[in-house]
């Protein structure tokens, strides 16, 4: 059970450049999300998807496009990248621990993202 | 969306209890408390999650009382390796919401 998978771990883009960050879970979650932490501060939303087919903004949408063709993965577009775009991007999936309770977010090992 | 609010940071020493707080003064009915803990360099991993009262785990215990607009995260006898950044998070039973979280508590645990 490798639980969310993101790739790449590091990449290295030029003003203007654009790319995709790749999110796979293979728990069978239906909410997916993304956030991005940029050094020192918290972690901001933001996309996320309730289900294939469904994706919705959070915080900080701006330059960013998602999709959710299937329910295991869950591409982060950067149309234009920017220097602004410097972050570590992490990806997360939200399923139950229990039979009872609200879910719970499992999150990738993270992207790191540099904008030159 | 609940807003959290929680201290900034915190110090303490090895062996000490650390209790950190965090304020949800317009939780919902169905929303549940989980908190988080991050390492550098790491995505947050669970700690625990508690609807009201007590809840307790191997690695913390929750409290959170009966008008649910605030909740404690508590760590007995911490050590060092549990210096990290913990996030308390506001979400309904489904999980079918913006998922917000707040700056986090800084913890620093000296020897």
């Amino acid at each position: 059970n490798a639980g969310v998978t993101q790739t790449p771990k590091f990449q290295v883009l030029k003003t203007g450049q654009s790319m995709t960050l790749q999110c796979a879970q293979d728990m069978n979650h239906e909410y997916m999300s993304w956030y991005r932490q940029d050094p020192g501060m918290g972690l901001r939303l933001i996309h996320y998807s309730v289900g294939a087919g469904i994706t919705d903004q959070g915080e900080v949408p701006n330059g960013y496009n998602v999709s959710r063709s299937t329910t295991e993965d869950f591409p982060l577009r950067l149309l234009s990248a920017a220097p602004s775009q410097t972050s570590v991007y992490f990806c997360a999936s939200s399923g139950r621990v229990r039979d009872s309770g609200a879910n719970v977010l499992t999150f990738g090992a993270g992207s790191r993202l540099t904008v030159l | 969306l609940a807003k959290t609010t929680q201290p900034i940071s915190m110090d303490s020493y090895e062996g000490q209890e650390v209790n950190i707080t965090c304020s949800h003064n317009n939780i919902a009915t169905n929303d549940y408390i989980t908190w988080y803990q991050q390492f550098p360099s790491q995505g947050p991993r669970f700690i625990i999650q508690g609807y009201k009262t007590k809840v307790t785990n191997e690695v913390a215990s929750l409290f959170i009382p009966a008008d649910r607009k605030s909740s404690t995260l508590s760590l007995p006898r911490v050590s060092l390796s549990d210096t990290a950044v913990y996030y308390c998070l506001v979400g309904d039973t489904w999980g079918y919401n913006k998922l917000i979280f707040g700056a986090g508590t800084r913890l620093a645990v000296h020897p």
